[in-house]
């Protein structure tokens, strides 16, 4: 079936360093790939989404890249802060699947002072 | 826009007991989403609504779990009997058709 794997599950940096987070998906057909923010305690948040017809897309200190041919894609934060520190989640989903989103199992980043 | 709201935000029932939680979706969301997150794991996907209508129920885990939206408004995920390994967190979701999520906050259910 569907799934996406994510890697690494915990992620240690120190404030100002870069942070990479990597995702793998199974269905070629996906090709809706969000990332969402989930701090203690609250609800997951849509950080940044990319779509299969883009390569790369950025935000500020965020970017996704996308290899559709390699079924990959990465989470990018450049100058990290503490207040980056949090557990992200990457997700996939098809078209016709009515935005039915396969996640990843998170990574827990810790950004230190 | 008022948020995406789940009640309760925990509960904690024995083994055997009932229990029912609720998700009020955005207002005019037609896609109301149910997920799951065992601790430490992936956020799995339970159940999508279209409106009132069960789109996808496929990741339901058994018969133990129903789902309903009355009306297409606010829906309900009742769980009975619980058991130990239905521990988690809940998550609610909605979203126009072709948008992105707004997550609820969750609930944690401890079944103990």
């Amino acid at each position: 079936g569907e799934n996406v794997e994510q890697h690494p599950s915990t992620l240690s940096v120190q404030e100002g360093d870069s942070a990479v987070i990597k995702c793998t998906y199974s269905d070629s057909a996906s090709n809706y790939f969000p990332w969402y923010k989930q701090e203690l305690g609250k609800r997951p948040q849509l950080i940044i989404d990319i779509r299969s017809n883009v390569g790369e897309k950025k935000d500020q200190r965020i970017a996704v890249t996308l290899n559709k041919t390699a079924k990959h894609f990465s989470l990018h934060i450049t100058e990290t802060q503490p207040e980056d520190s949090a557990v992200y989640f990457c997700a996939a989903s098809k078209p016709g699947g009515y935005n039915k989103l396969i996640f990843g199992a998170g990574t827990r980043l810790a950004v230190h002072p | 826009e008022a948020g995406v709201t789940q009640f309760p935000s925990h509960s904690v029932i024995e083994k055997g007991q009932t229990v029912t939680l609720r998700c009020d979706p955005i207002s005019g969301h037609d896609n109301l989403y149910w997920y799951r997150r065992v601790m430490g794991k992936e956020i799995k996907f339970l159940l999508h609504f279209v409106k009132e209508s069960k789109q996808d129920e496929s990741g339901m885990p058994n018969n133990r779990f129903l789902a309903e939206r009355t009306g297409g408004t606010y829906s309900t995920l009742k769980v009975q009997p619980a058991e130990l390994e239905d521990s988690g967190v809940y998550f609610c979701a909605s979203s126009r058709q072709g948008d992105g999520y707004t997550f609820g906050s969750g609930t944690r259910l401890t079944v103990v």
